[in-house]
């Protein structure tokens, strides 16, 4: 079975502040793939980032950066500088293999952003 | 390119009530079709998912259906609405195979509140 877990229900920074998401995921899975989403108010997921389990550099794009560690099955998602815009809550997800069943979701972290 | 499509944004529905979600993609043969429920303050819960035409996968038992009569087209359906059937539906589409690694792209989502 394979699992996503984001411990922080909600964070709640002021703007400018750095804020750093986690993601601890289990899986029995040598092949997987890990996942970042963005739910703003509207609802609609949007797709941030995907990450190979055999590519563990980490990446960054703009103000977000991503940190993927094996070693402690973390994925952890930090946003330098954040905006209001930037609340939302944000998925970690998992895919392990070559299946067609979708992701795995952790539930999800709420952040506010405050101005 | 591709796009997702899935109406209505809004539904209020009588306990006992028909349901029917449609949803429909663009741009892109083939793909792997999903829905998604989340409850309020929770995270996402496959419900359905189909590799093509007259394939189904069910993830949860419940009162719910789905159908995919068409390549891109994913339908999702109750005969009796319960109160427990309230949440936001999210439908996505896949693509897997070579040089795909099965991120979902996401619907706007369906709102449903069953009094």
């Amino acid at each position: 079975a394979q699992k996503v877990t984001q411990a922080q229900t909600e964070i709640s920074v002021v703007e400018k502040e750095d804020v750093t998401l986690d993601c601890v995921y289990e899986t029995r899975d040598t092949t997987y793939y890990l996942f970042w989403y963005k739910q703003p108010p509207s609802g609609e997921l949007v797709f941030l980032i995907r990450r190979n389990s055999f590519d563990e550099q980490n990446e960054i794009s703009g103000r977000y950066s991503w940190n993927f560690q094996k070693s402690t099955s973390s994925f952890n998602f930090t946003i330098t500088a954040s905006q209001v815009v930037d609340s939302a809550v944000y998925f970690c997800a998992l895919r392990s293999g070559g299946g067609a069943d979708g992701l795995t979701f952790g539930k999800g972290t709420h952040l506010i952003i405050q101005p | 390119s591709q796009t997702i499509h899935q109406w209505p944004a809004t539904l209020v529905q009588p306990v006992g009530s028909p349901l029917s979600l449609e949803c429909t993609v663009e741009g892109t043969s083939n793909p792997n079709l999903y829905w998604y429920r989340q409850a309020a303050g929770r995270g996402l819960q496959l419900l359905f998912y189909s590799v093509g035409i007259g394939q189904i996968s069910s993830e949860v038992p419940q009162n719910l259906s789905a159908s995919r009569p068409q390549d891109r087209q994913f339908i999702l359906s109750s005969k009796k609405l319960l109160l427990s059937d309230s949440g936001f539906y999210l439908c996505a589409w896949s693509v897997l195979g070579r040089g795909n690694t099965g991120e979902l792209f996401f619907g706007e989502g369906s709102r449903l509140t069953v009094l």
